[in-house]
């Protein structure tokens, strides 16, 4: 069974002041690690899709990165806009699976 | 280009009722799945349906159903409602697998539904 872990579960920083989401995953196989953000009563918005060891990638103060066994999403200089809970979310090598397995996210605050 | 949207966006029911809620995809995607999201958890799987089938299934039981119509929306249907059915509903688009590689989910902004 496909099992995805988030840390912190929440976490309040600065505006400015930079960190790391964690999150740690098993899979048999992975097609592909997403990250979403999601804002209170809104559905998730999707950040980036990493595939393989190694990979990164970067939008804006975000940037995400992949192990065999987590993923990272980095926030630099943030800014209270960034305030959201971020999901992440891993997708099965298995023929015709496209269930995304989430974890419970991180809710990340940033204080002015 | 629209995204995907979900209606209603808020729903109350009785305990025992019955409830549909429905899904027109993003533009370009043939393919819809159906989470639910409880307060403070990240979404579950539920169902997802392409070409009009279920492909694939989640741990829900089968008073959670569903459809997908020949313009590639979508309905969930509940029977026979329970407390613990209070959650977000999220509907979700994308191209089937065939056609690339992992392609993200597309998330509308959900169904609020409660059971009181």
């Amino acid at each position: 069974e496909d099992q995805v872990t988030q840390s912190p579960e929440a976490l309040r920083l600065q505006e400015g002041e930079s960190s790391s989401l964690n999150c740690s995953y098993t899979v048999s196989g992975l097609r592909g690690l997403f990250w979403y953000r999601q804002d209170p009563g809104k559905g998730p918005e999707f950040l980036f899709t990493l595939y393989s060891a190694g990979e990164e990638k970067e939008k804006e103060r975000l940037k995400a990165t992949l192990t065999k066994k987590e993923s990272f999403l980095h926030i630099t200089a943030p800014k209270p806009e960034d305030s959201a809970t971020y999901l992440c979310a891993v997708q099965d090598l298995n023929f015709g699976n496209e269930k995304l397995t989430f974890g419970t996210g991180t809710r990340l605050t940033i204080i002015p | 280009d629209a995204g995907v949207t979900q209606s209603p966006t808020h729903l109350i029911k009785t305990r025992g009722q019955q409830v549909t809620l429905r899904c027109s995809p993003k533009s370009g995607h043939d393919t819809v799945s159906w989470y639910q999201q409880a307060l403070g958890q990240g979404p579950q799987f539920i169902f997802q349906y392409y070409e009009e089938e279920e492909r694939q299934r989640g741990n829900f039981p089968d008073r959670f159903s569903g459809h997908q119509f020949p313009n590639y929306s979508s309905e969930l249907n509940v029977n026979a409602l329970l407390l613990g059915d209070s959650a977000l509903y999220l509907c979700a688009s994308s191209l089937a697998l065939g056609r690339g590689r992992g392609s993200p989910l597309h998330f509308g902004n959900g169904t609020r539904l409660t059971v009181t």
